[in-house]
């Protein structure tokens, strides 16, 4: 069945550093992208998304591309901050109902 | 614009007793879908409701059911609790089944929930 694969965590980085974070999938068909983020004591919120190959979704100086030849969705920011300290869960959306999320990696920005 | 509200934020229960979670959806969202997270592990998807019927299932037992009612609010209902029935359920509300179509989620801050 379909599947997404991130990098463990945790991710340390100091301020004004640069981010990545490995998201893999497979999937059969077409799937949508997206990145769903976890702020302490907050619910999971959507960062941004891409619906097709090459799409590039960004928000909040994040950024991610739909890589189809790679399967890959990787997000990277360019100077991260000590508020973008959180947990980051790369998911895919089938033609079905269901979301289908990675395990998730928390990033913790030091000062 | 309140946003999804989950209770209760945490409960313990004994093995084989039954648990009730409830979740109100965000304003003007009609479509609710729940997802269960256990520790370390991505949420993983166990029903939706689109006006008060399910309408989308992932791989759970008969003993996991819900409800939706006529204001959008949604039950997720646990039978004969097992130990690894331990996680932190999430609900998640969208806009007329948009959800199941653009997969933009949005979710409340869960309930824990400790079988021992």
């Amino acid at each position: 069945g379909d599947s997404v694969t991130q990098m463990e965590g945790p991710v340390t980085l100091s301020e004004e550093a640069f981010l990545t974070i490995n998201c893999t999938y497979t999937a059969t068909g077409y799937p949508s992208l997206f990145w769903y983020v976890q702020y302490p004591g907050e619910g999971l919120q959507l960062l941004l998304k891409a619906t097709k190959a090459d799409d590039k979704g960004s928000n909040k100086g994040f950024e991610a591309t739909y890589r189809k030849e790679t399967t890959s969705f990787h997000l990277e920011k360019g100077s991260v901050q000590v508020s973008d300290s959180a947990v980051y869960f790369c998911a895919l959306k089938d033609s079905s109902y269901k979301l289908i999320f990675g395990s998730g990696t928390r990033l913790l920005v030091r000062p | 614009e309140t946003g999804v509200t989950q209770s209760p934020t945490h409960l313990i229960k004994t093995r084989g007793q039954q648990v009730t979670l409830r979740c109100s959806s965000q304003s003007g969202h009609n479509t609710v879908s729940w997802y269960q997270q256990a520790l370390g592990q991505g949420p993983q998807f166990i029903f939706q409701y689109y006006r008060e019927e399910e309408n989308g299932r992932g791989n759970f037992p008969p003993r996991f059911s819900g409800l939706q009612f006529p204001n959008y609010s949604s039950e997720l209902n646990v039978n004969a609790l097992e130990l690894d029935d331990s996680a932190l359920y999430l609900c998640a509300s969208s806009a007329n089944g948009q959800g199941a179509k653009t997969g933009e989620l949005f979710f409340g801050e869960g309930s824990r929930l400790t079988v021992l």
